[in-house]
């Protein structure tokens, strides 16, 4: 099975400063990868799919690029709303695997 | 507005069953795959089955597999997680999450509240 690597598993930044979270996948999985949010004791909420299209009522300070084997999620200015964990997932085939998950925080 | 409410989550024996529902308003469900992710208290998210709108297509994860039957009633709205041989280490909330269309293995655009498995003696 293709595994998932997030790096790093957390991170802490100021207000208004650029973040990049990075997904490796173990085999290439073309653009078939996933980013989701999930903010402290609330749902994930699907932020970018196909690697890089923002889903629908995301802020355009979230992107995503990548292909292949690695991937980024960046959000260009940090706010104080996107305190929350950060998942990558594959979807190319079964199973649709997450990454461990990336936990952002406001210094 | 699309909404998915998950129920039948509660206290069970190892080795015992249960059945978790999922039932979706708000779209066509009859033309959407879903799906069932869980996560264990404090721990990451974890694909658990997907099951395709014409319930032709069904994925298991290799944890599962053999234990857990996904199913779906399309003419009533709802998707169902069939529990049996449960372990401690299936102790999750379990989400019901949706599919962008009717194939399965894709991303999940909704997600439901979760419903609370926990398997202890």
């Amino acid at each position: 099975d293709i595994q998932m690597t997030q790096s790093p598993s957390s991170l802490s930044a100021s207000v208004g400063d650029r973040v990049t979270i990075t997904c490796r996948a173990s085999q290439g999985i073309s653009n078939y990868l996933a980013w989701y949010q999930q903010k402290p004791g609330k749902v994930p909420k699907l932020l970018i799919y196909a690697a890089s299209t923002l889903q629908s009522g995301v802020p355009s300070r979230f992107s995503g690029s990548g292909s292949g084997t690695d991937f980024t999620l960046t959000i260009s200015s940090l706010q104080p709303e996107d305190v929350a964990t950060y998942y990558c997932q594959k979807y190319n085939s079964a199973p649709c695997t997450f990454g461990q998950g990336t936990k952002v925080e406001i210094k | 507005e699309v909404q998915l409410v998950e129920s039948g989550g509660g206290l069970v024996k190892p080795g015992g069953s249960l059945r978790l529902s999922c039932a979706a308003s708000g779209f066509t469900f009859s033309s959407y795959s879903m799906n069932w992710v869980r996560q264990a208290p404090g721990k990451g998210l974890e694909w658990v089955s997907s099951i395709s709108s014409s319930s032709s297509y069904i994925y298991y994860a290799d944890s599962v597999k053999g234990r857990f039957t996904i199913s779906r009633d399309n003419a009533k709205n709802s998707l169902y997680l069939q529990m049996n041989s449960l372990r401690a280490e299936d102790t999750a909330v379990y989400y019901c999450a949706r599919g962008p269309n009717g194939k399965t293995l894709y991303y999940f655009d909704y997600w439901g509240q979760g419903t609370l498995v926990t398997v202890s003696s």
